[in-house]
């Protein structure tokens, strides 16, 4: 069965643009989580969704905004990016009755 | 809010031997899940053991152990036979199971070197 897919993989992007990473969960799961994973950090919470509507906020700017949309996919907008958000972003996904978390590859965002 | 520590920031085995990578967590719930996740050098999250906090029995996989002492909110992670392939950052984690969509609290990590 195919696992969590991120896209892209990889982003490079100038202070003050914005960046859209996406997240497509594995089929039949509800519930998707993004975390975040700075250079030498354990991830950190940002925000959750389940069952398109968010169900979790964690320690995420107000400069980042989140939707899951009705096909379950997931979108992480960023704006006015900073160079402290060079990180690595995952998605994991996973279905509510269950308690296990199955985590994407991850998206590499550098900003310059 | 729960929080999670691992107080090894390095650990070093020998190839076959065995390792104990240790996690303490505080909660006030009576009820929670625990996790150790590796993350190797391609930063994917792999998930190596969980446990459900209602269970008195250890969680086992493998060559993978944990001691889970609810008491003294412990849960640390043995591995056995240690493998060059067991190189990586291990996380522990915890999730409550309060609500859907419960968030991972995660540990700073231990870097598990293997030496040949």
């Amino acid at each position: 069965a195919a696992g969590v897919i991120q896209s892209p993989r990889h982003l490079i992007k100038e202070k003050r643009e914005t960046a859209t990473l996406k997240c497509y969960p594995i089929s039949r799961h509800d519930t998707v989580y993004w975390y975040q994973q700075g250079p030498g950090q354990d991830p950190q919470f940002l925000i959750s969704f389940y069952e398109k509507m968010q169900s979790d906020k964690g320690s995420i700017p107000d400069r980042f905004s989140a939707q899951q949309f009705s096909d379950y996919h997931s979108e992480l907008n960023m704006s006015s990016l900073e160079l402290g958000d060079s990180a690595l972003y995952f998605c994991a996904s996973s279905r509510a009755s269950d308690n296990e978390q199955f985590f994407g590859p991850g998206t590499r965002l550098t900003v310059l | 809010a729960q929080t999670v520590t691992q107080s090894q920031p390095e650990m070093s085995v020998q190839e076959a031997e065995t390792v104990t990578l240790s996690c303490t967590y505080d909660t006030s719930e009576s009820d929670y899940y625990l996790f150790w996740y590796k993350q190797p050098p391609s930063r994917q999250m792999i998930l190596v053991i969980r446990q459900e906090a209602y269970k008195q029995q250890n969680a086992t996989e493998n060559r993978f152990s944990v001691n889970f002492q609810k008491a003294a909110k412990s849960f640390s992670l043995k591995i056995s036979d240690s493998q060059l392939g067991d190189a990586a950052m291990y996380f522990c984690a915890y999730r409550s199971v309060l609500e859907y969509g419960n968030k991972l609290v995660f540990g700073a990590g231990t870097i598990l070197r293997v030496k040949s």
